[in-house]
């Protein structure tokens, strides 16, 4: 099967930077994905690795390692409207390349 | 604008009925899929199709069934079998292929009352 784990809760100050770590256990392993979730909303995509680095998207930023089967999500300038949940999500081959995704993180802004 | 629509947006559901949450796409994308969420949980797969006239089952489906009779609608229908059906549905779809995202409708709100 799959397991991948985030922090529960992370809290952070306007304008601070927070990284958001994700471990995951998986055979079948392809690709990490990050989404964003506003309260009552729809997951949004932010970001897809399929190999090991750093890819950035203005203040979002995502990492891979895939030897450590580690990868975080990187929030810079933080703004108020970034507070939602961010869950990682593994694509997997063994699982008809879909993607398992992980509890989520709850990320809140303080002014 | 492209994407993808579910409705409705609350559902209330009396014990022993069969309920249907319809999801429609119009960005000609191949896969579809039905997630479910619980508060302050991640989403479980319900079911997923690939391609028109299959699917397949994910982790939860017992007491739900899908239909893909057009590429664009991927409705979820849920059975009186789904002992605790309250929770967010959301219907999602990707053109296919590893490399890409999901794209997520705004969800189902169904309650049992």
């Amino acid at each position: 099967g799959q397991s991948l784990e985030q922090p529960s809760e992370v809290t952070a100050v306007e304008g601070a930077i927070v990284q958001i770590n994700c471990t995951y256990q998986t055979s079948g392993f392809y690709g990490l994905s990050w989404y964003q979730q506003h309260d009552g909303g729809a997951p949004t995509f932010l970001s897809y690795n399929g190999l090991d680095g750093l890819e950035e998207t203005g203040r979002f930023s995502s990492f891979l390692s895939r030897s450590d089967s580690y990868g975080y999500l990187l929030l810079q300038e933080l703004q108020m409207k970034d507070s939602a949940s961010y869950f990682c999500a593994v694509r997997d081959r063994n699982y008809g390349q879909n993607f398992v995704f992980g509890p989520g993180t709850r990320l809140s802004v303080l002014p | 604008d492209g994407g993808i629509t579910q409705s409705p947006k609350y559902l209330f559901r009396k014990e022993g009925q069969n309920v249907t949450l319809s999801c429609e796409q119009n960005l000609n994308h191949d896969a579809m899929y039905w997630y479910r969420q619980d508060p302050g949980q991640g989403l479980r797969l319900i079911y997923y199709s690939q391609i028109v006239n299959d699917f397949q089952k994910g982790d939860i489906a017992e007491g739900y069934s899908v239909s893909r009779e057009k590429k664009e609608s991927f409705p979820l229908t849920v059975t009186s079998a789904q002992k605790n059906p309250t929770a967010f549905y959301l219907c999602a779809s990707s053109p296919g292929g590893p490399d890409y995202g999901y794209t997520f409708g705004s969800g189902t709100r169904l309650t049992v009352v």
